[in-house]
């Protein structure tokens, strides 16, 4: 399997304009994470998926962000209007069907550092 | 509140033995898991503990308290290739649905030769 894929790997654009950052799981997995990771604050969860359904997305900061996981094997995460302060390497991350008690390892993909002027 | 305390930065030489320590405070925890990122990587996972005791996975060893809210991961035989940054992420309960990963803010071990 190639692994999660994540595109664009790098996106300069300009305060107001609209990012669209994109994701592909791994085939078979069936939760979805999108993480932001910054000096500041380290690595957050931003929303995760389960079956194409978002659970948790307490971590979206405002309402400029939105996610959606249209299918089981692509999720965008996109922002509106775009500022400075979303400057950051954006992380998809997937796992496999959950056994139960046991810890999931997150398999991620490589990121997309996102940079707005 | 979620609260995972990890040292910053932590420097040890080729071949020597290194302890990174984490405590973490959560409202609701099941279990920890340790991940390594190297400068413009992803993370990638190392090991995850849900019960008290010592793990061992070749070179690199974890360990978990949880009445005392602790870990520690121990490598062993340190390499160049060991300088990363090292995260310590705790699992929330979250009873019948997979839990929720807190990450600490990682430890930057540099190996030297």
């Amino acid at each position: 399997d190639a692994g999660v894929i994540q595109s664009p790997r790098h996106e300069v654009t300009e305060m107001g304009q609209e990012v669209t950052l994109r994701c592909k799981p791994i085939s078979g997995h069936d939760y979805l994470f999108w993480y932001r990771q910054t000096m500041m604050r380290g690595l957050e969860l931003l929303i995760y998926f389960n079956n194409n359904v978002p659970i948790d997305d307490s971590g979206m900061p405002e309402d400029r962000f939105s996610a959606k996981m249209p299918n089981a094997s692509f999720s965008t995460l996109k922002i509106q209007p775009s500022e400075p302060r979303d400057s950051a390497v954006y992380f998809c991350a997937s796992s496999p069907p959950w056994a139960g008690g046991l810890g999931n390892e997150q398999f991620f993909g490589p990121g997309t550092r996102l940079t707005v002027l | 509140g979620q609260n995972i305390d990890q040292p910053t930065e932590m420097t040890a030489t080729e071949g020597a033995i290194v302890q990174i320590n984490c405590t973490y405070q959560t409202s609701g925890f099941n279990g920890l898991f340790w991940y390594q990122q190297h400068a413009g990587e992803a993370p990638t996972f190392l090991s995850y503990n849900v019960l008290d005791g010592l793990e061992e996975k070749g070179r690199f060893s974890s360990f978990l308290s949880r009445s005392k809210g602790y870990s520690y991961l121990l490598l062993k035989e340190l390499q160049m290739k060991d300088s990363a940054s090292y995260l310590c992420v705790a699992e929330s309960d979250r009873g019948s649905t997979l839990g929720r990963l807190y990450f600490g803010r990682g430890t930057q071990l540099t190996v030297w030769p």
